[in-house]
């Protein structure tokens, strides 16, 4: 079966700090992976989706970056980190075709003082 | 460009009472349509979902939602809601791989 893993699960930066949030999905190979923020009242923002290793598509301008170095690992990344980044980060995978549910991670809560 | 919009930030139903949740969304394709649940301190958990076969989809917990092209709509309902229903709900549109969710229903069940 497949399972999908984040780390850490909570993480207190200060501001102007790098980060570096992992995921990784377990039991498929080639899938879509997602990055979402969760901020408290305002949904699942998609920030980023990779259909490949090295294939990322930004939704939203930010200060943010990913990468996706091998075929099930995705990592989220700041080089300097805004108060405004705080929010509940959540990874997610597919298969790779369409009209297939997605999968998500537990989680990582960022609070950036 | 597709959007999701969920008109109720807030839902209260009584124990034992329908539940009406509902979505619009907005697409130049096709879409396919998910309803998410997520419950305090728990992750997401896929409800159902719409991908072009019959219109009436059911889904877990008693939960069904129904696709109406003519109203861009997928309306999420339950014919009696039961405490543990209570959550958060989410909408989403999923367009060539790319999942958009709408901004969320809080039900809130009395007792």
């Amino acid at each position: 079966s497949q399972t999908i893993h984040q780390w850490p699960a909570t993480l207190v930066q200060p501001v102007g700090s790098p980060l570096s949030l992992e995921c990784t999905v377990e039991g498929t190979s080639n899938p879509n992976l997602y990055w979402y923020r969760q901020a408290a009242g305002r949904g699942l923002q998609l920030l980023f989706y990779s259909v490949g290793i090295g294939q990322i598509s930004s939704e939203v301008p930010q200060n943010l970056s990913a990468s996706r170095p091998q075929d099930r690992q995705f990592i989220l990344s700041s080089k300097k980190l805004l108060l405004s980044d705080s929010g509940f980060y959540l990874c997610a995978w597919s298969p790779d075709y369409t009209q297939e549910t997605q999968y998500f991670g537990p989680g990582t809560r960022l609070l950036v003082l | 460009a597709q959007s999701v919009t969920q008109l109720d930030s807030h839902v209260s139903v009584s124990e034992g009472t329908p539940v009406l949740l509902r979505c619009n969304y907005s697409s130049s394709y096709s879409p396919s349509l998910f309803w998410y649940v997520q419950h305090p301190n728990k992750g997401l958990q896929l409800l159902l979902k719409y991908t072009s076969a019959a219109t009436l989809v059911k889904g877990i917990n008693g939960f069904e939602a129904e696709f109406k092209k003519s109203e861009t709509s997928f309306h999420l309902t339950k014919p009696s809601a039961h405490m543990s229903d209570a959550a958060e709900y989410y909408c989403v549109v999923e367009i060539f791989n790319k999942f958009y969710f709408g901004s969320g229903t809080k039900l809130n069940v009395k007792p």
